[in-house]
Parts: structure tokens; C-alpha cells; sequence
């Protein structure tokens, strides 16, 4: 499939190490966050979304965190497997806003 | 349920040529929007629907005509193709119910333009 995102920061890790991707957004009135994966060649797919009454959120093999003080929003994959390689976008928002802005991505390689 | 189809996979035009790319959800979302996504960026908006009938510019809408005549269905228009065109666009969609919600994407359509 074609690649996404030629220039993408990449975080390579070991097959069952935990992984964290990071995300930073300016828009202090944001108050819903989002992760989606996207496959090469494919559409992003949801992961797991938070909104600011919270700081943390869980899914399955995936936690996101959420520090509205600096502005932080971070994606941690548990014991990571190939299956979790892709590119990683976060994305904001807020409300009577009708759309997501997104990040830039982040490439995460998992090394068998 | 297909979810978001996207017709076609995979176009290549000639600079001025016209084009409509097709997105049809079957979740019955209100809202429907179209990105592109160029290699090293984001995905960014182009137009959003918060309802058939209704339309809006969303980042980068210069180019681009949208129409939005079923709920189900959200058509992207390109007048006059130019080479900076050449993308991938996605269409998605979500739940409206007075806030906002995760988008579900379709797989894309790979434009070239030449």
C-alpha cells in the first residue's frame, strides 16, 4: 500500500514493550480528544476517546491520558504486537464545534 | 452494514478536468465531511454536512463544491483539477446528538492529478 506521512515522527519499540505516543494541542477551550490508527493504504480507524471531565480513560490494551494544565494528551499501547504498527493521529475539539482538528501522526514501528 | 463506502478507489485526471467522488454511509450520521491527506500532514477538512441539505467550508475548501441531497450520500466536486489536488481524500461520518463524537472513516480515494 502507499505510505502515509513520508516525514512522520517514528517511535520504534520492541513486540511487547509498552509504547506511549504523544500529543500536544493550543486550543485551551478544547474539550474532547480522540486516537485514531491508520493502516497504510487504509481509512483511520477509532481507537478510544476522552473528554476534559476526565483523565484518563481505558480500552482494551490501550489507555489514553489527559493533562489539560499543559496541554497533553498521550496514548499508551500495552504489551505492543506487529498487529499495533500504523500511524497514530490525535484529534480535538470542542463543543458547538461540528468537526475534529487533527495532529500530524506518529509513526509507531514494532520490531519483532 | 458497510459502514463508508467510497467511490472510486483510485482516479488519475488531467489538470482541468472534472471530477465528483461519491461517499455513502448506511449508520444513518447526520454529519458527513470530506479531508485530504497529504503525505507528513494530517488530515485536513475541506467541507462538512450537518444534515442533508446543508453544507459548510471546513480548512481548505478552495477548489472543492460539495452536495449533500440524501442523508446518506456526500459528494466532493473538482471543477477544474489542478496538480496540487493530488491526494488522498476520505470521507467519514458521525452522530450528532447535540455534541461531538468519534467520525467513522471510509478507505479513501487516491487522486492524481497530472
Amino acid at each position: 500500500g502507499e505510505s502515509v506521512g513520508l516525514h512522520l515522527p517514528t517511535l520504534s519499540v520492541q513486540e511487547g514493550d509498552n509504547s506511549i505516543i504523544n500529543c500536544a494541542y493550543s486550543n485551551s477551550a478544547s474539550d474532547y480528544f480522540i486516537w485514531y490508527k491508520q493502516e497504510s493504504g487504509k481509512g483511520p480507524q477509532f481507537i478510544i476517546d476522552i473528554r476534559s471531565n476526565m483523565d484518563k480513560r481505558q480500552g482494551q490494551r490501550v489507555t489514553v491520558l489527559l493533562n489539560k494544565t499543559v496541554k497533553h494528551l498521550s496514548l499508551q499501547i500495552a504489551a505492543t504486537q506487529p498487529g499495533d504498527s500504523a500511524v497514530y493521529f490525535c484529534a480535538e475539539s470542542y463543543t458547538g464545534r461540528r468537526a475534529l482538528t487533527f495532529g500530524s501522526g506518529t509513526r509507531l514501528q514494532v520490531q519483532p | 452494514n458497510a459502514g463508508v463506502t467510497q467511490t472510486p478507489k483510485f482516479r488519475v485526471l488531467k489538470t482541468g478536468q472534472s471530477m465528483t467522488l461519491l461517499c455513502a454511509q448506511d449508520m444513518n450520521h447526520e454529519y458527513m465531511y470530506w479531508y485530504r491527506q497529504d503525505p507528513g500532514m494530517g488530515l485536513r477538512l475541506i467541507h462538512y454536512s450537518v444534515g442533508e441539505g446543508t453544507t459548510a467550508k471546513g480548512e481548505v475548501p478552495d477548489g472543492y463544491n460539495v452536495s449533500r441531497l440524501k442523508k446518506q450520500n456526500f459528494l466532493l466536486g473538482l471543477e477544474s483539477a489542478a496538480p496540487s489536488q493530488t491526494s488522498v481524500y476520505f470521507c467519514a461520518s458521525s452522530y450528532s446528538l447535540g455534541g461531538v463524537y468519534e467520525q467513522y472513516f471510509g478507505p479513501g480515494t487516491r487522486l492524481t492529478v497530472t
